[in-house]
């Protein structure tokens, strides 16, 4: 069983661009959420889709969003990047219960 | 308040012996769970234990326990027979029924394993 899939694994853009980060969760699995990890602010979580909705969201500014697809695939963008947004972006997916599973994660520099 | 607590940044342990990696978590949701995650250097998050706040017994997973002590609200986990590849970050996490499904993590501890 295929466990959870983000890409790009690695990805370098500048000041003012946007990204689009993607992860594929386990397979029957519904739920995905997204956290940011950076040295100084630890892992914050970011916004959880189920079904395609959003059903929950943490405190981060509005050029952060999401989406999720009908096959459960979820997308995050954040648009004009400012360097504070380098960080390792981990995605989880949850089948119903509370155990979630964690993908590699995607390593965003924003120079 | 919904807070997360380790207060060892870093940890050192032989090779073979037990370690106990402290977290102490703070919520007024009667209904929660408290997790135990180890973070490689590649960046995954990988899942160790889980308890429930209404689970009489402690969890046990292998090798790793969760000291479970719900009046002082500590889950203290336990890596007995240490071994090299166990040098990580350890994260302790919660969730509560009241706010949603998402974590809420502690800073972490590193812990390195010395042969």
């Amino acid at each position: 069983k295929a466990g959870v899939t983000q890409t790009p694994r690695y990805l370098i853009k500048t000041r003012g661009q946007q990204v689009t980060l993607s992860c594929s969760p386990i397979s029957g699995h519904r739920s995905v959420s997204w956290y940011q990890q950076t040295p100084g602010q630890g892992l914050q979580f970011l916004f959880e889709y189920f079904s395609e909705t959003q059903r929950n969201k943490g405190n981060f500014p509005g050029r952060f969003s999401g989406r999720q697809f009908s096959n459960s695939r979820s997308e995050m963008n954040v648009s004009t990047l400012e360097l504070g947004d380098s960080a390792l972006y981990l995605c989880a997916s949850r089948a119903g219960g509370p155990e979630a599973f964690f993908g590699q994660g995607t390593r965003l520099t924003v120079v | 308040a919904q807070k997360i607590t380790q207060t060892q940044p870093g940890m050192f342990v032989q090779e073979k012996e037990a370690v106990t990696l402290d977290c102490t978590y703070d919520t007024s949701d009667p209904s929660y769970g408290l997790f135990w995650y180890k973070q490689p250097s590649s960046g995954e998050m990988i899942f160790l234990i889980y308890q429930g706040s209404y689970d009489q017994q402690n969890a046990t997973e292998g090798r790793y326990s969760l000291n479970f002590q719900k009046a002082r609200k500590s889950a203290n986990l336990v890596i007995s027979a240490s071994q090299l590849g166990d040098s990580a970050m350890y994260f302790c996490a919660m969730i509560q029924r009241n706010y949603g499904q998402n974590f809420v993590f502690g800073p972490g501890t590193r812990l390195s394993v010395l042969p």
